[in-house]
């Protein structure tokens, strides 16, 4: 069935540090895959997307790579701040309707 | 320009009764998606809208509709309500018919008692 599986659920980094969060999607029809960031008791908010035809995609201190062999893709957050602190879901399109599935979130606190 | 906005931010309700939730696109925006976040959890998807017709409907029971009016804006119905169904309801909007670049609102949080 559809389905988008994130890891790790959260995750500690000293500032400066970098992250990594790994999510893996189920259809392989899939073509579209947005990162939301979601700040406590806010919106959440697109920080960067790739489509299908790329393997990765760079903006400042954020990046996203896709391997669609394996069916996975991943975000790396760089030279992390105190203000990267949030709740981080990866979503993955539905090829048939486009509809997006999120995973279920990861919460990344950075460490003064 | 003003960005997704939502209708009421908070509303209580009890077991059996209906609610109308309403979203107002960004300008220029014709898509208009609803996701149901309950806590702790990623959003599920429920409808989505483009130029007044449904394009798509998630794993949602009927009680569960949604419109969407020729100014683009939307409502979600949800009809005997149960304990269940609070949760944070988010609305996103797009230019597109697909769910690329989705803007969300800042959400109706339903609770039911």
């Amino acid at each position: 069935g559809e389905n988008v599986e994130q890891h790790p659920s959260t995750l500690s980094v000293q500032e400066g540090d970098s992250a990594v969060i790994k999510c893996t999607y189920s259809d392989s029809a899939s073509n579209y895959f947005p990162w939301y960031k979601q700040e406590l008791g806010k919106r959440p908010q697109l920080i960067i997307d790739i489509r299908s035809n790329v393997g990765e995609k760079k903006d400042q201190r954020i990046a996203v790579t896709l391997n669609k062999t394996a069916k996975h893709f991943s975000l790396h957050i760089t030279e992390t701040q105190p203000e990267d602190s949030a709740v981080y879901f990866c979503a993955a399109s539905m090829g048939n309707t486009d509809k997006l599935i999120f995973g279920t979130g990861t919460r990344l606190q950075v460490f003064p | 320009d003003a960005g997704v906005t939502q209708s009421p931010t908070h509303l209580i309700k009890t077991r059996g009764q209906q609610v109308t939730l309403r979203c107002s696109p960004i300008s220029g925006h014709k898509s208009v998606s609803w996701y149901q976040q309950v806590l702790g959890q990623g959003p599920q998807f429920i409808f989505q809208y483009y130029e007044k017709e449904e394009r798509g409907r998630g794993n949602f029971p009927d009680r569960f509709s949604a419109r969407q009016f020729p100014n683009y804006s939307s409502e979600l119905n949800v009809n005997a309500l149960l304990l269940g169904d609070s949760a944070l309801y988010l609305c996103a909007s797009s230019r597109t018919a697909t769910n690329e670049k989705l803007f969300f609102g800042s959400g109706t949080q339903l609770s039911v008692l």
